[in-house]
């Protein structure tokens, strides 16, 4: 148990689905990321909560929504998907020291596998 | 731009041998370098931490060294198992505390019986 969930674990959707991915950490970081791994291709991080603030979008598709209720809970929306969006979708958390500002080691989530039709 | 790269991309050897797996990175101006392993569909754990001022991290049969000034880390397995099975990815934190992490492709480790 890594302390990180993610639900559902996989998820078919066509490309006109509205749905959400989920994670929740029970570490009391006070960041949270997503990223997306696709095959042959590394991690590519595609959202930082610091603070339940977006500190950083690495210019995401606006088909891809984050939400970040509170510093334990992470949502990703996804609407009008693409086939190509079809990947492992991860979600991490980390402790960030506000004093020195040092970060601590990310905890990965199991991950969801998305498949888009 | 920061840029990982881990080669070979798959590996595969027979148990008890050690090994080692490389990873290389464009910019040397870093603030650490992790090694993860990741199970077939699941999440990353993280294996070792080298903070830029330190030469080499150990735990139990692993032990992962940094070279900052060619760019390159390497991570030692010692007396290989079938449960070392797994894809191993290199994370290097460029300069500044709080800036991302840039993933290599990962390398998928096959330990034979």
């Amino acid at each position: 148990e890594t302390g990180v969930t993610q639900t559902p674990r996989h998820l078919v959707m066509g490309m006109t689905n509205k749905k959400s991915l989920k994670c929740e950490q029970h570490l009391g970081h006070n960041a949270m990321y997503w990223y997306k791994q696709s095959a042959k291709k590394p991690l590519e991080l595609m959202f930082v909560y610091s603070l339940e603030e977006r500190v950083e979008n690495n210019s995401v598709p606006s088909r891809f929504s984050p939400e970040c209720p509170n510093s334990s809970h992470l949502f990703l929306h996804l609407h009008t998907l693409q086939p190509e969006d079809s990947a492992l979708y991860l979600c991490a958390s980390s402790q960030i020291r506000t004093s020195g500002g040092v970060t601590d080691t990310q905890y990965f989530g199991p991950g969801t596998r998305l498949t888009v039709l | 731009k920061q840029e990982v790269t881990q080669i070979p991309a798959a590996l595969s050897v027979p148990e008890g041998e050690n090994l080692v797996l490389n990873c290389s990175f464009t910019d040397s101006a870093i603030y650490n370098l992790q090694w993860f392993r990741q199970d077939p569909g699941k999440g990353l754990t993280s294996l070792l931490l080298i903070q830029s001022s330190q030469r080499e991290q150990t735990s139990g049969r692993l032990n992962a060294s940094l070279d900052k000034s060619s760019g390159r880390s390497t991570l030692y397995i010692a007396a290989s198992q079938p449960g070392d099975s797994a894809t191993y990815l290199c994370a290097v934190r460029s300069s500044g505390a709080n800036s991302k992490l840039t993933f290599g492709k990962g390398i998928t480790l096959s330990v034979r019986p």
